[in-house]
């Protein structure tokens, strides 16, 4: 099965910690490539904000960080924002594919 | 930066070609990637062309109707999109590759993409 499956939605209150997980399968997550995130707000393009599993691009705040294990990984954001209401997107490469992979990804809404 | 063009309204069965344009990194060092997004949906990887514009990989739902190409000397990649079908209705996005004269599979840097309407 490729493709990499996200929940739709997630809500936090502002200044709690939310998680988004991320699920794929051997092809993908599972053969070892690393996975990334990408957070994209209402209107923009998207911006990477977690690559290789757990490493922040200059400029990240560190609230947000991320992990894998097996076939899945997850990104936490803690001391959530109104500014960090947006998409957010897992991708990595897929060996079955030949090719890269999205996430079906997830709204976070900041109550 | 990035910054695509050549996006438009087409009928179905017809052809465009987009554009995108590079800037502020040796655009001869990094491969290059064009990635979608329907309205009002989530991502979906479409094409990627290597460094040196030798290897070129393409999504399933694209694979044989469009073809990408790279010209270093304008800092240009292009994707040449023919056969197009209602379904190839989305904002594409121009994409850089991290890796240096590597394949890394993730990107740093995106343009603000052109819309292709198929109707």
């Amino acid at each position: 099965q490729s493709g990499l499956t996200q929940p739709p939605s997630v809500s936090g209150a502002p200044g709690q910690r939310v998680t988004l997980s991320c699920t794929g399968s051997i092809s993908n997550i599972g053969s070892g490539y690393g996975v990334h995130w990408y957070q994209q707000l209402p209107g923009t393009a998207p911006k990477l904000l977690i690559y290789n599993n757990n490493n922040r691009p200059s400029g990240v705040p560190d609230r947000f960080s991320g992990s894998k294990s097996g076939s899945s990984a997850s990104l936490a954001i803690t001391g959530l924002q109104a500014e960090d209401e947006a998409d957010y997107y897992c991708q990595t490469y897929d060996t079955s594919l030949s090719g890269s992979v999205f996430g079906t990804g997830t709204k976070v809404t900041v109550l | 930066q990035l910054v695509e063009s050549g996006g438009g309204v087409v009928q179905p069965g017809g052809s465009l070609r987009l554009s995108c344009v590079a800037s502020g990194f040796t655009f001869s060092s990094f491969g290059m990637h064009w990635v979608r997004q329907a309205p009002g949906k989530g991502l979906e990887w479409v094409a990627f062309i290597d460094y040196g514009g030798n290897d070129k990989y393409f999504a399933d739902s694209v694979k044989g109707r469009l073809t990408i190409a790279r010209d270093s000397s304008k800092n240009t990649v292009s994707l040449q999109m023919s056969s197009l079908r209602v379904d190839d209705t989305a904002v594409y996005y121009c994409a850089k590759d991290t890796g240096n004269y590597k394949f890394s599979w993730y990107f740093d840097l995106w343009g603000r993409g052109t819309l292709v309407t198929v109707s």
